[in-house]
């Protein structure tokens, strides 16, 4: 079956970096786009980023441009979002998820990981 | 403030029918599908509606999505307890070349 299981949250300080990572199996990784999505304490799902079946094309969310980099390596069928640079802002429950497609953008997403928590204080 | 408007809480009694409107413009919602989210934090949101109307399979057919021009809804009839929940709309922005959300909606069944 489809899972999606990330991992990396934690608290750190303001500032700072921290490198998720989200493992896939139960399907052809290669062959779909992947979305991080995120929900701060209290608020609602925020959009993230999104990168291609094959990594050459990503998209950002104006609040982490220039700060998150999103990546993936389909021979170890694992996403990753390097997270750099974080405020108070960043802190939430990171989800990736995955959308159906090889090539639409779409917020299309079928499957969900259940998260894992980022915490920045100082 | 969301580009794309949902009101923040929504309510109807069991076996009622509520609807959830999202409100978006030219850059989103009317030239892009909408999709629609149930979710209850700390858990994985569930896809509700794709392509603005279509149900995916499991899916009851209580749950309905309908979109003209810069507005979309998501309609629920023979409302349960069970389904009360926050839901969200969603959708490409073709100028901000991004994913959006809607604000969400808090749904209580009275």
């Amino acid at each position: 079956q489809v899972q999606l299981v990330e991992s990396g949250g934690g608290v750190v300080q303001p500032g700072r970096s921290l490198r998720l990572s989200c493992a896939a199996s139960g399907f052809s990784f290669s062959n779909h786009v992947i979305h991080w999505v995120r929900q701060a304490p209290g608020k609602g799902l925020e959009w993230v980023a999104l990168i291609s079946y094959d990594g050459t094309s990503y998209y950002y969310a104006d609040s982490v441009k220039g700060r998150f980099t999103i990546s993936r390596d389909n021979s170890k069928n694992t996403l990753y979002l390097q997270m750099s640079s974080l405020t108070i802002e960043d802190t939430a429950l990171y989800y990736c998820a995955r959308a159906p497609y090889t090539s639409s953008w779409s917020p299309y997403f079928d499957y969900w990981g259940q998260g894992t928590l980022v915490t920045v204080s100082s | 403030q969301s580009v794309l408007t949902q009101p923040p809480s929504a309510s109807g009694t069991p076996g009622q029918r509520v609807t959830i409107s999202c409100s978006g413009s030219s850059s989103n919602v009317e030239n892009y599908y909408v999709y629609w989210y149930q979710h209850f934090p700390g858990t994985a949101p569930k896809l509700l509606i794709y392509n603005n109307n279509q149900r995916p399979s499991g899916v009851p057919d209580r749950f309905s999505g309908s979109k003209s021009g810069t507005s979309a809804s998501l309609a629920i009839s023979g409302l349960r307890s069970e389904e009360e929940a926050d839901y969200y709309c969603a959708a490409w922005d073709g100028s901000l070349s991004a994913a959006l959300f809607g604000g969400g909606t808090k749904l209580t069944v009275l």
